[in-house]
């Protein structure tokens, strides 16, 4: 079981260039979630699924999207970066929608 | 809306010397209550959770947590730190009751364990 897995580690980007974080699991997990990590700020939730084609908004969802067409991915996309979105991003998934597992994370960097 | 307040950002223990790491939250129905540890460059890991079962809860790693209605705490202590136990963890709390699939976490705890 590779648990949760996240793509890219590192990633630079200049303002208003477009990327996609994958995330996959293999836990047959429902419930998917996109973190957001800041000094001194905590995780804070980006968006987040509860099935497969589902899709919600979390704390701070301005200026990403996100996809769930298959059970075991989550997309998340940045579709014009800004310096405000360097940060590390983890993926999480759950079973019940409270134990959650999360990946090892991307540090992305705008420019 | 649930939330955790975090006591202290930064907490340095000697080696063998208790751990505390304070939690308090704010929940309007009686919550589901974790903790998280993150080693550095390392996504979070479960230590230990609170789902309305026993009050005193046990973790890995000899960690555990006590859930005090009266206090609305959710505090974490180690008998005796270990130089491993360096870290930074976080308190997170879940609703109940609607449907809630989120977790709201604080904004951490930094533990330095001092030789």
């Amino acid at each position: 079981n590779a648990g949760v897995t996240q793509t890219p580690k590192f990633r630079v980007l200049k303002t208003g260039q477009s990327m996609t974080l994958l995330c996959a699991q293999d836990m047959n997990h429902e419930y998917m979630y996109w973190y957001r990590q800041d000094p001194g700020m905590g995780l804070r939730l980006i968006h987040y699924s509860v099935g497969e084609g589902t899709t919600a908004k979390g704390e701070v969802p301005d200026g990403y999207n996100v996809s769930r067409l298959k059970k075991q991915n989550f997309l998340l996309g940045l579709e014009s970066a800004a310096p405000s979105q360097t940060s590390v991003y983890f993926c999480a998934s759950s079973l019940r929608g409270y134990e959650q597992y999360f990946g090892p994370g991307t540090r992305l960097t705008v420019t | 809306a649930q939330s955790v307040t975090q006591l202290g950002s930064h907490v340095s223990v000697s080696e063998g010397a208790l751990v505390l790491l304070r939690c308090n939250y704010s929940s309007s129905v009686p919550p589901y209550l974790f903790w998280y540890v993150q080693y550095p460059n390392q996504g979070l890991q479960l230590l230990l959770k609170y789902t309305s079962a026993a009050t005193l809860v046990k973790g890995i790693n000899g960690f555990e947590a006590e859930f005090k209605k009266s206090e609305t705490s959710f505090h974490l202590t180690k008998p005796s730190a270990h130089m491993s136990d360096a870290a930074e963890y976080f308190c997170a709390v879940s609703d109940l009751g609607f449907g809630n699939e989120k977790l709201t976490f604080g904004t951490g705890t930094r533990l330095t364990i001092i030789p």
